[in-house]
């Protein structure tokens, strides 16, 4: 079946102009994760939503980046001013019902801020 | 603050050589360590899940073991197509969402 499908998959952007992120996951699955992955360094948490509570964005490192989730399924991951610290990959994923189902994780959006 | 390190950082074998990866971790109130496998330009591929000191997954090639500090993921007579960057991430607290991942191990395996 369909995985977790991303676009675009490369994005070149100007420091200070915004980018939105598109993430949609795999039907059914009600868990949807944004990561953030940086050369040299770990999977970096952003944000989770699960079903209709409340998102969990204790990741976001900035009032730069928001997400939103319509509909229970597609989502989308904005930053606004980009910096060039912003440059990254970023990753989302889906789960069946969230808690320790595993991560489907799309191939990823590569970001990078000239 | 929970932190995963994985160790080597990279490791070259012939394929049959056997071999471990190690993952040191540190977490408050483990619920889960988490091995996946990535392909050059690729997401994670979920691979196993330990939950507790001397649990044991097996697919394939590839055994995680777990113990109360470390996992290691021991690939049995590699094959190239086990070439791949290996990550770890942990679960604590915080959450299942919130997955700690190390830098993983980049794995080459030569025919």
């Amino acid at each position: 079946g369909a995985g977790v499908s991303q676009s675009p998959s490369n994005k070149v952007t100007e420091k200070g102009k915004d980018v939105e992120l598109r993430c949609d996951p795999i039907s059914g699955h009600t868990a949807l994760y944004w990561y953030r992955q940086s050369l040299g360094q770990g999977l970096e948490f952003l944000i989770y939503f699960q079903g209709n509570s409340a998102p969990d964005k204790s990741g976001l490192p900035s009032d730069r980046f928001s997400a939103e989730r319509t509909g229970g399924s597609v989502s989308t991951l904005t930053i606004q001013r980009t910096q060039q610290e912003d440059s990254a990959v970023y990753l989302c994923a889906s789960s069946r019902r969230g808690g320790n189902s595993p991560l489907h994780f799309g191939n990823g959006t590569r970001l990078t801020v000239t | 603050e929970d932190q995963v390190t994985q160790s080597p950082e990279a490791l070259r074998l012939q394929e049959g050589e056997s071999s471990s990866l190690n993952c040191s971790y540190t977490v408050s109130g483990l619920r889960g360590l988490f091995w996946y496998r990535q392909d050059p330009g690729k997401g994670p591929e979920f691979l196993f899940t330990l939950y507790s000191a001397g649990e044991e997954k097996e697919k394939e090639r590839l055994k995680a073991t777990l113990t109360k500090k470390e996992s290691f993921l021991h690939i049995t007579a590699p094959k190239p197509e086990d070439s791949a960057t290996y990550l770890c991430a942990v679960a604590g607290d915080t959450g299942f969402q919130k997955l700690v991942f190390g830098t993983g191990t980049r794995l080459l395996v030569s025919p």
